[in-house]
C-alpha cells in the first residue's frame, strides 16, 4: 500500500470554526489531491499541488484552501467550516510522467462532521 | 454537468457469474480511463486501467473495454466473488499536466454467496 496517512480519521465540530485536515505521504510522490466523496457525485478535486509551494484549485475549491510547505504534507484549510462541508475527505498522491497512466493512490479518509 | 457518468448505482450479482459495470463519458480528450474499487471506511484502491488507444485490458479476472465511438467503458469481473462487493468508481483523465481525475458516481456491487 502507498504510504498516505491522513489525520484526524474523524472530526465532529462547529459551524463557523477552522478546521486543518493533514495529508503525510512516505513515497516522495510530487503530486497531491485533496478529494471530498458525497453520495452521488463520486470524488470530487478540491485542490491539488504540483510541488512544494505550487498548488491549483480544482472543481470544488470555494470555501478551502491548501498549503505544502514540504514535499510529504499537504494541508486543507476549511476557514470558517459550514454544515454543507460535511463530508469524507480523500488525500491522493501520484507520480507524473508526460505520457503512460499513473494511477493515483488514496489515503483512508477523514470523516468530517460541521454541525 | 458531469463529464462521467455511471448510470447505475447499485448492481447484485450470485457468485461464480459475471458482474459488468458500465461508466459513460463526454470529453473526448480523456486519454487514459481506471477503475477503483473502495470498501467501507478504506480509501479507493486503483484495480485496473486503459489507455484510449486501445480497446481492451485484462488483469485476471477484471477486464476494462472501452468503445471510444460511444464514449462507453465497461468493468467486467469473471467470476465474481463475494470478496468483490465494494463501490466501483470510474475515472478519466484528460491530457492535463496534474495527471488530474474526472470520477462517476460510483456502483454499489454486491455478489451473493
Amino acid at each position: 500500500d502507498a504510504g498516505i496517512t491522513q489525520s484526524p480519521r474523524h472530526k465532529v465540530t462547529e459551524t463557523g470554526t477552522p478546521v486543518t485536515l493533514r495529508c503525510h505521504q512516505t513515497e516522495n510522490h510530487r503530486y497531491m489531491y485533496w478529494y471530498r466523496q458525497d453520495p452521488g457525485h463520486g470524488l470530487r478535486l478540491i485542490h491539488y499541488s504540483y510541488g512544494v509551494k505550487d498548488t491549483d484549485k480544482g472543481e470544488v475549491s470555494d470555501g478551502y484552501s491548501v498549503s505544502r510547505s514540504k514535499t510529504e504534507d499537504f494541508l486543507l484549510t476549511l476557514e470558517s467550516a459550514t454544515s454543507s462541508q460535511t463530508s469524507v475527505y480523500f488525500c491522493a498522491i501520484s507520480e507524473s510522467r508526460p505520457w503512460g497512466d499513473q494511477p493515483q493512490h488514496f489515503g483512508d479518509g477523514t470523516r468530517l462532521s460541521i454541525l | 454537468d458531469q463529464q462521467v457518468k455511471q448510470n447505475s448505482p447499485s448492481l447484485s450479482v450470485q457468485e461464480g457469474r459475471i458482474s459488468i459495470l458500465n461508466c459513460d463519458y463526454t470529453n473526448s480528450m480523456f486519454d487514459y480511463f481506471l477503475w477503483y474499487k473502495k470498501y467501507p471506511a478504506e480509501g479507493p484502491t486503483f484495480l485496473i486501467s486503459i489507455s484510449s488507444i486501445k480497446d481492451k485490458n485484462e488483469d485476471g479476472r477484471f477486464t476494462v473495454f472501452l468503445n471510444k465511438s460511444a464514449k462507453h467503458l465497461s468493468l467486467h469481473i469473471v467470476p465474481s466473488q463475494p470478496g468483490d462487493s465494494a463501490v466501483y468508481f470510474c475515472a478519466a483523465r484528460g491530457n492535463n499536466a496534474g495527471n488530474m481525475l474526472t470520477f462517476g458516481g460510483g456502483t454499489r456491487l454486491m455478489v451473493k454467496p
